[in-house]
């Protein structure tokens, strides 16, 4: 099983700064990586696929970078509905998730 | 758009079945091209993926569950359904069915809203 890491759990910001979420993979996933946003009460909806394409509707201060083990999910500026716990996917063997990163107000 | 809805009950007694359906509108599942999912997600915790079904019935399941989960598809009412058997305490969790692409990462989208089932005597 290909276990995901992501740091830090807590990203304490305020809006306008720029957010960085790391997700680490214990083995090699080449560029199948993607990221998803979850707000309280709500399922998850995606971001990223594929470590860098955003999906449809995603506004573009959202990006993805990164390939085999290490991936980064950027921020450029963020927005009050931006505040949400983060968490990447990959699909190697079987599909697993990470922990999850929370963005929360400084 | 696409959208699902799951549905059943939201309390089941332990060594039970939980039963749960996802209704799909906006598209069809018979037409193919996308695989059918389960993810769960306990309270205030991660995510995990239960299984899929692509409309011609073939299953794939979490090697962890696949033992007492069973995935089913209804093409003619647009609906997959999940069947988890011997639940206990530790298989309380919001169900959400979603969407799988199957290119590159296979990506979960779209999401139904989820629905808490609570397994509890």
């Amino acid at each position: 099983e290909i276990v995901l890491t992501q740091s830090p759990a807590t990203l304490s910001l305020s809006p306008g700064e720029r957010a960085t979420l790391s997700c680490r993979a214990s083995q090699s996933v080449s560029s199948y990586l993607a990221w998803y946003q979850q707000k309280p009460g709500q399922a998850p909806r995606l971001l990223i696929y594929d470590a860098s394409n955003r999906a449809t509707g995603i506004p573009a201060r959202f990006s993805g970078s990164g390939s085999g083990t290490d991936f980064t999910l950027t921020i450029s500026s963020l927005e009050p509905e931006d505040f949400a716990v983060y968490y990447c996917q990959q699909r190697s063997n079987w599909h697993t998730f990470g922990p999850g990163t929370k963005v929360d107000i400084k | 758009q696409v959208q699902l809805q799951e549905s059943g009950p939201g309390l089941v007694k332990p060594s039970q079945t939980l039963s749960l359906t996802c209704t799909v509108s906006g598209g069809s599942i018979s037409s193919g091209g996308y695989y059918w999912s389960w993810i769960r997600q306990h309270p205030g915790k991660g995510l995990e993926w239960i299984g899929y079904i692509y409309y011609s019935g073939s299953t794939y399941y979490n090697p962890s569950l696949k033992s007492r989960v069973t995935i089913s598809v209804d093409t003619s009412k647009n609906q997959f359904s999940l069947k988890l058997s011997s639940v206990t305490a530790a298989d309380t969790a919001v169900y959400y069915c979603a969407r799988a692409r199957p290119r590159g990462v296979w990506w979960f989208d779209p999401w139904g809203q989820g629905t808490l089932v609570t397994v509890s005597s």
